[in-house]
């Protein structure tokens, strides 16, 4: 079993849908949590950071922790078609050795068509 | 502010040679991972450099090795290619004592093994 198990999709949603990511994980040991955003043949750009449960909310984007139930989920309100890549869930523990050591998901294909 | 740079952005390797990839981490950051992504995968951890020394590493190979120089830059070396080491290499740094430790990643370089 993966550590983060996350739907590859693909996902194909209207110009303007709200769109729910989600990935859950199995080590109880992460701590932080993080989203990323990756165009095409480019490298991983960070969009959301979070390291306790609850939401938290930047512009279109609401990145959501449930550290008991180990699941976390990224919004995308009035999702735009500049929105379609692919979204990677990332995570990591608190610390040791550990610093910077980031597990993914296997990411989710995201279209969003005029 | 620069970011995280790699170089080459593409390069193509015969089956058996061996290659080196290089990184400057961002500014201010003294942390640097590599990571290997695979078509359709999330990135996998590779080892990671801080104080100049390798301080974790990841489910890999010995033929994978690395560098971090006094300046923070890194290298990744590959020898022996195989056909399944195509993929995007990313680097990605950070800030070992910083509150959070957030984690910037390079447009990465494709390596494709022929």
């Amino acid at each position: 079993q993966k550590e983060v198990e996350q739907d590859p999709g693909p996902l194909s949603v209207p110009e303007g849908a709200i769109v729910s990511l989600n990935c859950t994980y199995s080590n109880s040991a992460f701590q932080y949590f993080m989203w990323y955003r990756q165009y095409s043949r480019k490298g991983p750009e960070l969009l959301m950071y979070t390291y306790s449960s609850g939401n938290k909310e930047d512009g279109r984007f609401t990145a959501q922790v449930d550290k008991s139930s180990k699941y976390i989920s990224l919004f995308i309100r009035d999702s735009q078609p500049s929105d379609s890549a692919t979204y990677l869930c990332a995570m990591k523990d608190a610390g040791g050795t550990s610093y910077g050591k980031l597990t993914f998901g296997q990411g989710t294909i995201l279209t969003v068509h005029p | 502010d620069a970011g995280v740079t790699q170089s080459p952005t593409h390069l193509i390797k015969t089956r058996g040679q061996q290659v080196t990839l290089r990184c400057s981490p961002k500014s201010g950051h003294d942390t640097v991972s590599w990571y290997q992504q695979a078509l359709g995968q999330g990135p996998q951890f590779i080892f990671q450099y801080y104080e100049e020394e390798e301080r974790q590493r990841g489910n890999f190979p010995d033929r994978f090795s690395g560098h971090q120089f006094p300046n923070y830059s890194s290298e990744l070396n590959v020898n022996a290619l195989l056909l399944g080491d195509s993929a995007l290499y990313l680097c990605a740094s950070s800030q070992t004592r910083a509150a959070g430790n957030t984690i910037y990643f390079g447009e990465g370089s494709w390596l494709t093994v022929v």
